[in-house]
């Protein structure tokens, strides 16, 4: 099992509408989690960090569920620049994994 | 609007030749990462360096790759020799210490063809 797993996608999801996707950990002492992003053909840039009481920046909402061993993140009243590639990253003891990202094509 | 650069930004090359790349971190920045990024195994971590020191780099195959600091503000990762299952986009990230260590920010990448 990877240490870090995401669902490829992609997920095509009409503008507008609430997506919401999935990273799960494999192992919990995994201290400090990031989500970023990709562009096509682009460098992957931080989106956001994720804090264990959760966070929301504009139309983004980021969560940690250490029980469970995931972080999510929820975009709200998707744009069509929203398409990209989104990367879940996860420390652990200085090491940095990141998982294999999810494709999100917000459809017009 | 500082920014991590690299160079070269695409290189072709033969197998059995060396190949180069260049980082230039974000200045102030103390820790250089080093990432290989393809379809089949996504982006993995190379090595990576603080305060110009070696801190990782089991994700690095030393029998033909090798990460240096010279100086502060340049990092090189060399391939000697390229074979084609080294193609791949190269990207440098850099971050500072303290409490916003942990974002990186990534150079463009260096896209390399080994034919």
């Amino acid at each position: 099992r990877k240490e870090v797993e995401q669902d490829p996608g992609p997920f095509n999801v009409p503008e507008g509408a609430t997506v919401a996707f999935n990273c799960t950990y494999s192992n919990s002492a995994s201290q400090s989690f990031f989500w970023y992003r990709q562009d096509c053909r682009k460098e992957p840039k931080l989106l956001m960090s994720v804090y264990s009481s959760g966070n929301e920046d504009g139309r983004f909402t980021a969560q940690l569920n250490r029980a469970s061993q995931y972080i999510s993140l929820l975009i709200r009243d998707s744009k069509l620049s929203d398409s990209a590639t989104y990367l879940c990253v996860v420390l652990r003891d200085d090491k940095i994994i990141f998982g294999k990202g999810t494709r999100l094509h917000i459809l017009p | 609007d500082a920014r991590v650069t690299q160079t070269p930004r695409d290189k072709v090359t033969e197998m059995g030749q060396e190949v180069t790349m260049r980082c230039q971190p974000i200045l102030g920045h103390n820790t250089v990462f080093w990432y290989r990024q393809t379809m089949m195994q996504g982006l993995e971590l190379l090595a990576y360096f603080r305060n110009r020191a070696p801190l990782d780099d089991s994700g690095m195959p030393k029998d033909r790759f090798s990460a240096e600091m010279p100086d502060a503000t340049l990092a090189t990762l060399k391939i000697q020799p390229s074979e084609p299952r080294d193609s791949a986009v190269y990207f440098c990230a850099s971050s500072a210490s303290g409490r916003e260590r942990e974002t990186q920010y990534f150079g463009p990448g260096t896209r390399l063809l080994v034919l």
